[in-house]
């Protein structure tokens, strides 16, 4: 089956703690996003990638770090320097370059620093 | 840069009933496609309908049609005959050149 994979589902993180959250995809497309969501917030971008080794911040990339070594996967790690970590992240890609395409996301990661 | 505005954090209906979510939104890209997503209790983000800036035609889905008017930076998402299974939060975005611009969500309750 042809889709996006996240893991783990649910995550803990102590304070002061990196933590990677993975994303693959197997549906050969060449972008590849990051959101968050926060309650009343929306979907806000964090990192996006159009093609393998070149990545772009989005709106909120401060404390996250993102790699695109491979086009099935696209890792997010959250580092201790941002600030309020907890909440709901999602990965998507899409088919091409640019935002005029369907965007298929995967199931999520909820994380919680404790 | 893009902006999206959905001014109603809550909308009902009763089931079999039209409802109709707002969405504003602006853009300084001229060639840009706008997009209603569906994010159910599950959390999983569902595309319900996609719409091209530059096609006068409003999309159509089955139950589902959008009402854009492209001068008022309008992009309206009417759901006919509602089914329990339409609860859920729906986002309007704004796709262009680099990013997807999401609005703050319409949380829709379907009453029995």
């Amino acid at each position: 089956d042809g889709g996006i994979t996240q893991s783990p589902k649910y995550l803990f993180r102590k304070e002061g703690q990196n933590v990677t959250l993975s994303c693959e995809q197997n549906l050969n497309h060449d972008a590849m996003y990051w959101y968050r969501q926060d309650p009343g917030q929306g979907l806000r971008l964090i990192y996006y990638s159009q093609i393998v080794n070149d990545f772009q911040k989005g709106d909120i990339a401060e404390g996250y770090s993102v790699s695109r070594e491979k086009k099935e996967s696209f890792p997010l790690t959250v580092t201790s320097a941002q600030k309020n970590p907890t909440a709901f992240y999602l990965c998507a890609s899409s088919i091409g370059r640019g935002a005029y395409n369907e965007q298929f996301f995967g199931p999520g990661t909820r994380l919680t620093v404790l | 840069a893009q902006t999206v505005t959905q001014s109603q954090p809550e909308m009902s209906v009763q089931e079999a009933e039209t409802v109709t979510l707002s969405c504003t939104y602006d853009t300084s890209e001229s060639d840009y496609y706008l997009f209603w997503y569906k994010q159910p209790p599950s959390r999983q983000m569902i595309l319900v309908i996609r719409q091209e800036a530059y096609k006068q035609q409003n999309a159509t889905e089955n139950r589902f049609s959008v009402n854009f008017q492209k001068a008022a930076k309008s992009f309206s998402l009417k759901i006919s005959d509602s089914q329990l299974g339409d609860a859920a939060m729906y986002f309007c975005a704004c796709g262009g050149s680099e990013k997807l611009v999401f609005g703050k969500g319409t949380k829709l309750t379907v009453n029995p």
